[in-house]
């Protein structure tokens, strides 16, 4: 059964600073992983999306990266601004007996980030 | 191109009622999955249906129930209201089901 951990569960920081998420997972066969971001009462926002095949990707201020051998990812926040502050979610897509996981991603439990200006 | 649509926004009902909830995909989406979110157990899926066939489910009792129609909206139902069962239910639509997952907004349950 896939397990999925975040840390830290919550990230107070000053506006500016640079920041890490960190996502692990029990079990490295996925398909893929996804960030996601959620304000409060909300759905939730994609940020990026990593396929099994690659090791990282980017987006304006954010980068994620994957390493599926160790069961890892981590979300690269750069230059942190009061509008990032949300909950930060990683999910990952495994597969199932018959080669995909049909729409079921396997969720953290989240890191909610502040951000002081 | 519009997102991912779900109705109603609130929800009020007393235990042992029962809800239907509705999501509309993305234009051109065929997959759509559900999702409980609640403080304790955060996100937990529910089901996911592709062309109107139930093709995955998750571990949830039989109170809750989906279908999807032939234009891909999806509605979700959940009979016998309990008062854990308060929730933001989410669904999710992609192309085929395999990644790249849009969300709504949710529907915000509430068992009073």
């Amino acid at each position: 059964k896939q397990e999925v951990t975040q840390i830290p569960a919550a990230l107070s920081v000053p506006e500016g600073e640079n920041l890490v998420l960190n996502c692990s997972f029990t079990d490295s066969a996925i398909y893929n992983l996804q960030w996601f971001r959620q304000d409060p009462g909300k759905g939730l926002t994609s940020l990026l999306l990593i396929q099994s095949s690659q090791r990282e990707q980017t987006s304006g201020r954010l980068n994620a990266s994957l390493d599926k051998s160790s069961g890892r990812s981590t979300l690269y926040i750069a230059a942190s601004q009061p509008g990032d502050s949300a909950t930060y979610l990683c999910a990952v897509e495994g597969y199932n007996a018959g080669g995909t996981s049909y729409g079921k991603l396997t969720f953290g439990q989240g890191t909610i980030l502040t951000v002081h200006p | 191109k519009a997102g991912v649509t779900q109705t109603p926004r609130y929800l009020i009902k007393t235990r042992g009622q029962q809800v239907t909830l509705s999501c509309s995909p993305i234009s051109g989406h065929r997959s759509v999955s559900w999702y409980q979110q609640t403080p304790g157990q955060g996100l937990q899926f529910l089901f996911e249906y592709f062309s109107e066939t139930q093709r995955n489910k998750g571990n949830f009792p039989g109170r809750f129930s989906g279908r999807q129609f032939s234009n891909s909206r999806s509605e979700m139902n959940v009979s016998t209201l309990e008062l854990g069962d308060s929730a933001l239910y989410l669904c999710a639509s992609s192309y085929t089901g395999e990644g790249g997952y849009t969300f709504g907004s949710g529907t915000r349950l509430t068992v009073v």
